[in-house]
């Protein structure tokens, strides 16, 4: 079974740094794109960014460019979402999940078949 | 702000059929064929219902169907249930972002 597995829930300060983190198991991670969705509360969701396992390509949207780093451990199926200096903007709840379909340098297409379980960032003085 | 626009809020009584429009321009919606359409309901991660425009994924109930004509795609969700009342949103490439999703639609069962 094709799974996406998160990492636990945060509460941390503005200020703070955090990185969260999606398993995957069950397909070949490296040989499919793997993006973050944010949803603010009570809000719809946003697509931050994508990255390619097999040669860790990114292509980040234009609204969280220089805001969030996308990274991965291809040894352990491992993707992650990192914030440098968190705000109480980024309260939210985060998704990673696999697209099916392709990239090219700039643009996107396909869509997400298996979403993990979403990750709550709260950040609040 | 999503370039992809949904209307907030559609509802139907059990058993009626329903449709939920996304509209961007003609160089999102209506240049490719990848639209895409997720169910979210309350507290739970979104779930793909339809995929390139009007492919049903393996396990999704056939009530559910996807078009698209000019720079609109549409999700029909016929004999409506109970079960069927959550968010839906739409996605594709746009073309002032590398991907996007749509507004968003709250479906009532009512």
């Amino acid at each position: 079974e094709m799974q996406l597995v998160q990492s636990g829930a945060e509460v941390k300060k503005p200020g703070e740094s955090l990185r969260i983190s999606c398993k995957a198991s069950g397909y070949s991670f490296a040989t499919s794109w793997v993006g973050w969705v944010r949803q603010m509360p009570g809000k719809g969701l946003e697509w931050m960014g994508i990255i390619y396992p097999g040669d860790s390509r990114i292509i980040v949207s234009p609204s969280f460019q220089g805001q969030v780093t996308i990274s991965v451990d291809k040894s352990i199926s491992t993707a992650y979402l990192q914030w440098s200096s968190l705000q109480a903007s980024d309260t939210a709840v985060y998704y990673c999940a696999r697209q099916v379909g392709f990239c090219t340098s700039a643009t996107c297409f396909g869509a997400f078949d298996v979403w993990g379980q979403g990750t709550m960032v709260s950040v609040s003085s | 702000q999503s370039a992809l626009t949904q209307p907030a809020s559609v509802s139907g009584s059990p058993g009626q059929s329903i449709t939920i429009s996304c509209t961007g321009t003609s160089s999102d919606v209506d240049g490719y064929k990848y639209v895409s359409w997720y169910q979210q309901h309350p507290d739970k991660a979104p779930k793909i219902m339809i995929y390139d425009v009007s492919h049903r994924p393996s396990g999704v109930s056939n009530r559910f169907s996807g078009s698209k004509s000019g720079d609109t795609a549409s999700l029909t969700i016929s004999g409506l249930q109970a079960e069927d009342e959550a968010d839906y949103y739409c996605s594709s490439y746009t073309s002032n972002s590398p991907y996007a999703f749509g507004t968003g639609t709250r479906v009532t069962v009512l």
